[in-house]
């Protein structure tokens, strides 16, 4: 079975902007994690979705969004982006009734200027 | 992750064992992962265990936990310098959310 997949791999925005991550889990997974990691804060959650519900959410702002289409493909969006939001935006799936496991794909690395 | 808490680096030479600590504070954690990850690479999970279990083994990995002190440890025999990486220490609680520790860089020495 292929990965957990992300894209972009490497993305540049300037303050202000938008931007919009997607990630494509392991076929057969429906629960999708999004993890936020940066030197300084390390890695936090950001939310998990299953069958396109949100079941959980991290502490983050609004301006951090997310959704899961039927097909369990999972976008994330941050609004007006800030310079703090610059980090490694990792998504991992699970397979149901397993969500003791997650795996991760190889992540966005996202660079606000 | 201020709540999971690992040693940031430790330092071993090839061929002996590495163990890796870390301490958690909720005693309601129901599964305590080890995941690694190398430079520019996402997060691969190496082994997980139940709370209710004081041990398991996995080839040249073994996982120790004590819920009575909340710490976990993972050893590893025979260290390699493939074994070379950051090691995440995770908690998962009562809901789907992993709170993770800050990592620890193994650093393999000749």
């Amino acid at each position: 079975k292929a990965g957990v997949t992300q894209t972009p791999r490497y993305l540049i925005k300037t303050r202000g902007q938008q931007v919009t991550l997607s990630c494509s889990p392991i076929s057969g997974h429906r629960s999708v994690s999004w993890y936020q990691q940066t030197p300084g804060q390390g890695l936090q959650f950001l939310f998990e979705y299953f069958s396109e519900t949100q079941r959980n959410k991290g502490n983050f702002p609004g301006r951090f969004s997310g959704r899961q289409f039927s097909n369990s493909r999972s976008e994330m969006n941050v609004s007006t982006l800030e310079l703090g939001d610059s980090a490694l935006y990792l998504c991992a799936s699970s397979p149901d009734g397993r969500e003791e496991t997650q795996y991760f794909g190889p992540g966005t690395r996202l660079l606000v200027l | 992750g201020e709540d999971v808490e690992q040693s940031l680096f430790l330092s071993v030479r090839e061929g002996d064992s590495s163990v890796i600590n870390c301490t958690y504070t909720d005693s309601s954690s129901t599964y305590l992962y080890w995941y690694k990850q190398e430079p520019g690479a996402g997060l691969q999970l190496l082994t997980y265990i139940f709370s209710n279990m004081d041990m398991k083994q996995d080839q040249r990995l073994t996982v120790l936990l004590n819920k009575k002190d909340k710490h976990l440890s993972l050893r590893i025999a025979d260290t390699q310098t493939g074994d070379s990486a950051i090691y995440f220490c995770a908690e998962r609680r009562g809901n789907y959310q992993l709170i993770w520790g800050a990592g620890t860089k193994l650093i393999i020495k000749p």
